[in-house]
């Protein structure tokens, strides 16, 4: 059974530009997550989709957006970068909803911002 | 506000050596506890869920515990390959998941 994939594995942009991150959950799964870990901090909730429809937001500016699409793919964009924003981002999936349900995660894209 | 702290920060092991690692979470209303395995360069592998106190989950070499205010991951006679870095993460009413800033393990052969 394939896992979460994320595309692409690095990216790397200077300050002001935007970046679009991708993401496809595991089959059968119809939540997904996005998460960044930055050095020092940990993993930090950023965005929670199922069903085409955004859930639950972490406290991050609305610069962070996404969307899940139809097939349950997801896509994380984060506009006019700025130099904190590099970090591993992460996307995780689960069957529908939050509730005992383990998060399975992907292997992140690492965004470095010049 | 939920709160999750791992500690050690980073554990250095023989191989053989047991140990525990330890997360102490505040939650309002807790929902399920998490434990994650993390390599370098890797996302996060689920490892166990914990949903009540006194609850115990076991894989391999580890075991996991949960009372009312922390969990505890138990090692027992680590390996090389156990090398990674532990992660624990609660989820309560708020339905985030909120995650610890890990331990570090190393076993040295």
């Amino acid at each position: 059974e394939a896992g979460v994939t994320q595309s692409p594995t690095h990216l790397i942009k200077t300050r002001g530009q935007q970046a679009t991150l991708r993401c496809s959950p595991i089959s059968g799964h119809t939540s997904v997550y996005w998460y960044q870990q930055a050095l020092g901090l940990g993993l930090q909730f950023l965005l929670w989709y199922d069903e085409g429809e955004e859930r639950n937001r972490g406290n991050f500016p609305p610069r962070f957006s996404g969307r899940q699409f139809p097939n349950y793919s997801s896509e994380l964009n984060v506009n006019a970068l700025e130099l904190e924003d590099s970090a591993l981002y992460l996307c995780a999936s689960s069957f529908f909803g939050w509730y005992n349900q383990p998060q399975h995660f992907g292997d992140g894209t690492r965004l470095s911002i010049l | 506000e939920d709160q999750v702290t791992q500690s050690p920060e980073a554990l250095r092991l023989q191989e053989g050596e047991s140990s525990s690692l330890n997360c102490s979470y505040t939650v309002s209303g807790l929902r399920g506890l998490f434990w994650y395995r993390q390599d370098p360069g890797k996302g996060p592998e689920f490892l166990f869920t914990l949903y009540s106190a006194g609850e115990e989950k076991e894989k391999e070499r580890l075991k996991a515990t949960l009372t009312k205010k922390e969990s505890f991951l138990h090692i027992t006679a680590p390996k090389p390959e156990d090398s990674a870095t532990y992660l624990c993460a609660v989820q309560g009413g708020s339905e985030k998941l909120v995650f610890g800033k890990g331990t570090k393990l190393t076993v040295n052969p």
